[in-house]
């Protein structure tokens, strides 16, 4: 079964509302990331975070790796943060990326 | 700052051709890797390369090779493409976090 699992797939917010992103999974990790992808666009890392709680601005990630989970939370959404938010987890010794399926995020003026 | 190189950006080919893809690093990183992103936006590591040698080697068909000639470069070909190749294929490198490329995306008609 799928290792890593997404929630919610998709998210439309109205300009200003904050965002919860979850990534639980079922197996042990190396490390969690999460990445943003704008829609033909590249990943961009947002956060190297194996455990406990990261800040970046209007980002937060927390992982609980008792609870097997990590969340991004986007504060006063902007129309620029629209894109997919994906969480990756890392195993093995060469830190290889399983990937979750993604959040769509829109968020509209 | 761009420091992981892919070309072509975008390859259309017919069902049975060979297809190369080059990625290039310049981050003097000793890892290096090969994802898959599908028409449904999942991401799937396909290979990965630590300073020159095969390390991770996925479920992938036979018709895919990677090719490195140094640990800066890592390249993709597949032999025979089939229409379930088309994708976007992302070259990835690590330090602590990855390091994705722009990708190449394939269409195979």
């Amino acid at each position: 079964g799928q290792q890593v699992q997404q929630s919610p797939a998709s998210l439309v917010l109205q300009e200003g509302e904050n965002a919860e992103l979850q990534c639980n999974f079922s197996t042990s990790l190396n490390s969690m990331q999460w990445f943003y992808q704008r829609p033909g666009g590249s990943l961009v890392s947002l956060f190297y975070n194996p455990s406990g709680t990261k800040h970046s601005g209007r980002l937060t990630s927390t992982t609980v790796i008792k609870e097997r989970r990590s969340s991004l939370h986007i504060s006063s959404s902007q129309t620029t943060d629209s894109g997919t938010y994906l969480c990756a987890l890392g195993m093995s010794n060469y830190n290889v990326l399983y990937f979750g399926s993604g959040t769509k995020l829109t968020v509209e003026p | 700052e761009t420091a992981v190189f892919q070309t072509p950006n975008y390859h259309v080919t017919q069902v049975g051709n060979e297809v190369s893809f080059n990625c290039k690093q310049t981050l003097g990183h000793d890892t290096m890797y090969w994802y898959k992103q599908d028409s449904k936006k999942l991401l799937k590591i396909m290979f990965s390369y630590n300073n020159k040698q095969l390390i991770v080697n996925e479920t992938v068909p036979r018709r895919f090779s990677p090719q490195s000639s140094d640990k800066a470069h890592l390249n993709l070909r597949i032999k025979s493409v089939e229409p379930e190749d088309s994708a976007v294929y992302l070259c990835a490198t690590l330090k602590d976090t990855q390091y994705f490329g722009p990708g190449t995306r394939l269409l195979v008609l």
